[in-house]
């Protein structure tokens, strides 16, 4: 069975420093990994994946299969990044979620 | 755009009531997906189904059962409420790029 693991809950960081959510993951397959993300009062919605390499509102995530991460970063943190962020796992048929960090941007 | 469509945003409910809660997509998305959200817990998988009539487990099933009897529907059904199924659900469909499309979310609460 597949495991992610998110170890801080609350993530606190000022306007302009850069943020970064560790997300580790257990899979005996070939791990599909996303972020998600869900700003106040809206849906939970795809941030990025790993397969697209890409970058989207200025954060990045980038895969490594030694040392089972899939970590959350943006350089430069903006008040609108504050919201909750899921790393997940899609294996066997199923999207399997970590328990979330709160992000809060101080201005 | 797809959109997954939950038709009640809050529910309240006593122990032991037969809950229905409904989810339609209308994407054609073979895949749909029921979680509960609940703080510090994150989102655990009730049940999920391929296609209709069909259904799997998800980590979470104790409690709850799921009916898929049209492609674009699927609920999730609490045959006897309990306060301790006080939580966020949140239903959610796939097509074939494993990226899930969510509703905006039940919220339930059993006293």
């Amino acid at each position: 069975a597949q495991r992610v693991t998110q170890p801080e809950k609350l993530l606190s960081v000022f306007k302009g420093a850069p943020v970064e959510l560790k997300c580790n993951y257990s899979y005996s397959g070939s791990p599909e990994l996303f972020w998600y993300v869900q700003y106040s009062r809206q849906r939970l919605q795809l941030l990025l994946r790993h397969i697209s390499r890409e970058s989207i509102k200025g954060f990045t995530a980038d895969l490594n299969k030694g040392e089972t991460s899939f970590h959350l970063k943006k350089p430069f943190a903006q008040e609108e990044d504050s919201a909750m962020y899921y790393c997940a796992l899609y294996g066997n048929n199923r999207l399997a979620f970590g328990k979330g960090n709160q992000v809060v941007v101080i201005p | 755009d797809v959109k997954v469509t939950q038709s009640s945003r809050y529910l309240v409910k006593r122990t032991g009531e037969k809950v229905f809660l409904e989810c339609v997509q209308d994407m054609d998305h073979e895949n749909m997906f029921w979680y509960r959200q609940d703080p510090g817990l994150g989102l655990r998988l009730i049940y999920f189904s391929y296609d209709v009539k069909m259904k799997e487990k998800g980590d979470i099933p104790e409690g709850y059962s799921v009916s898929r009897e049209k492609k674009e529907r699927f609920s999730l059904i609490l045959e006897s409420a309990s306060t301790n199924q006080t939580s966020m659900y949140l239903c959610a469909s796939s097509g074939g790029a494993n990226v899930l499309t969510f509703g905006a979310g039940s919220r339930l609460t059993v006293l």
